[in-house]
């Protein structure tokens, strides 16, 4: 069983909603990541947090509004997005620092239409 | 920047060995990670290597040479559940963990 909890696990929205997801881990990790992942393709990194703070914005548009209220937490606030934001978002969550692997949730499966 | 590359498809029948390449071009390197990710799930951490050498779990070893920039995952003993989609990943310093473009295994019985 994944520590890494994400819901929900499927999501359908309009381009003109907002909507969140949430991502909760229970491995005491200082790190937490968001990731994309189209069909056939390799997890691609849009942020990441350390300590409670953004260290990474690999220029992901603004209507991806991450949000980490604790060590445990991390949210992401969509708004405005479009058909091809559709893709599997993936949270994960490592102890931080040098030489250590991430372990990812179980993902939400994302749709605009 | 960082770079990796995989072969895209790997075959091969039960009981079989397989062993799936890892090449990387990265800016500051600190290890190699490998996942799983079966169609419609999402990627399972499997092995990491810091050091030079072989890490062995269970059925699963992986493989590390820091100079030659080179990986390699050897899936023992293959089975049906084993057909699955197989990342390198890249641990740089900034705590960034990038990911190969993947090779899809696929198990034949």
């Amino acid at each position: 069983d994944t520590e890494v909890t994400q819901t929900p696990k499927h999501l359908v929205m309009g381009m003109t909603n907002k909507k969140s997801l949430k991502c909760e881990q229970h491995m005491g990790h200082r790190a937490m990541y968001w990731y994309k992942q189209k069909a056939k393709k390799p997890p691609e990194l849009m942020f990441v947090y350390s300590y409670e703070k953004l260290s990474i914005n690999e220029s992901v548009p603004s209507r991806f509004s991450p949000e980490c209220p604790n060590s445990s937490l991390l949210n992401l606030h969509l708004h405005a997005l479009q058909p091809e934001d559709s893709a599997l978002y993936l949270c994960a969550s490592s102890q931080g620092g040098s030489g250590n692997t991430i372990y990812f949730g179980e993902g939400s499966w994302l749709t605009v239409v | 920047g960082q770079s990796l590359e995989q072969p895209s498809e790997v075959t091969a029948v039960e009981g079989a060995i397989v062993q799936i390449n890892c090449t990387y071009q990265t800016s500051g390197f600190y290890g190699l990670s490998w996942y799983q990710q079966h169609d419609g799930g999402a990627p399972t951490f499997l092995s990491y290597n810091a050091l030079d050498g072989l890490e062995e779990t269970g059925r699963f070893s992986s493989f590390l040479s820091r100079s030659d920039s080179y990986g390699y995952l050897l899936l023992q003993e293959l089975q049906m559940k084993d057909s699955a989609s197989y990342f390198c990943a890249v641990t740089d310093y900034g705590q960034n963990f990038v990911f190969g473009p993947g090779t899809r295994l696929s198990v034949l019985p």
